[in-house]
């Protein structure tokens, strides 16, 4: 059965700090490896990644993909107390295989 | 609507009784999927759609849960007699086409109690 690990479980960090959070999968008929932030109830999409090596940037939020070594990570730079949140990792096959999640919290 | 609603946003129901969420994908996408997520806990994936079908119901805890898709838009995700374990909030996404190659847009959840 396809399972995705993240790590760590959760994150404290004051504001401006870097976080790096990590993802792992493994794969059958892997398709694309998606990042979500999730503060509330529903989840908002960050990024999709279906290549290695390519890294997808938005403000201060990046991530890549390692598909040799079947890992993503995302990083937060100058992380900001509105980063606080949930964030998941999901392996796309035909549905979406959701890790546990990284709590972040960022303190001022 | 410009993103996928669903409906109730809050439930509370007696446990025993039968409960019916319903789900607006974003219009003109073609693949619809549900969630659960219980306290504390990740995402659980329950069932999708590709139109009409469900080619997927592996994710459905057990027979008392069923759902369904009618002209390739709303869907509802019926519960019977529900159970105390059922609490949990309910979420909807849906993506343009082909399952697995878009991602997923979320609605706001359904949060269903059962006491």
């Amino acid at each position: 059965e396809d399972k995705v690990v993240q790590s760590p479980l959760s994150l404290v960090v004051h504001e401006g700090d870097t976080v790096t959070l990590n993802c792992s999968y493994e794969v059958t008929n892997f398709r694309s490896l998606l990042w979500y932030k999730q503060e509330k109830k529903a989840p908002t999409f960050l990024f999709m990644l279906t290549s290695s090596g390519i890294e997808k940037k938005s403000g201060r939020l990046s991530s890549i993909l390692d598909k040799k070594e079947l890992f993503s990570i995302l990083n937060i730079t100058a992380t900001q107390t509105g980063d606080s949140a949930v964030y998941l990792c999901a392996q796309n096959t035909d549905k979406l295989i959701f890790g546990t999640g990284t709590r972040l919290q960022v303190f001022p | 609507g410009a993103g996928v609603s669903q409906s109730p946003s809050n439930k509370v129901t007696e446990k025993g009784k039968d409960v019916e969420l319903r789900c607006d994908p974003i219009s003109g996408h073609t693949a619809l999927y549900w969630y659960r997520q219980s306290l504390g806990q990740g995402l659980e994936f329950l069932i999708y759609f590709q139109g009409n079908s469900a080619p997927d119901k592996s994710g459905l805890p057990s027979d008392r849960f069923s759902a369904e898709r009618t002209g390739g838009s709303v869907s509802t995700l019926t519960i019977q007699r529900t159970q105390q374990e059922d609490s949990a909030v309910y979420l909807c996404a849906s993506s343009p086409s082909e399952v697995g190659s878009y991602e997923q847009y979320f609605g706001p959840g359904t949060r269903l109690t059962v006491t």
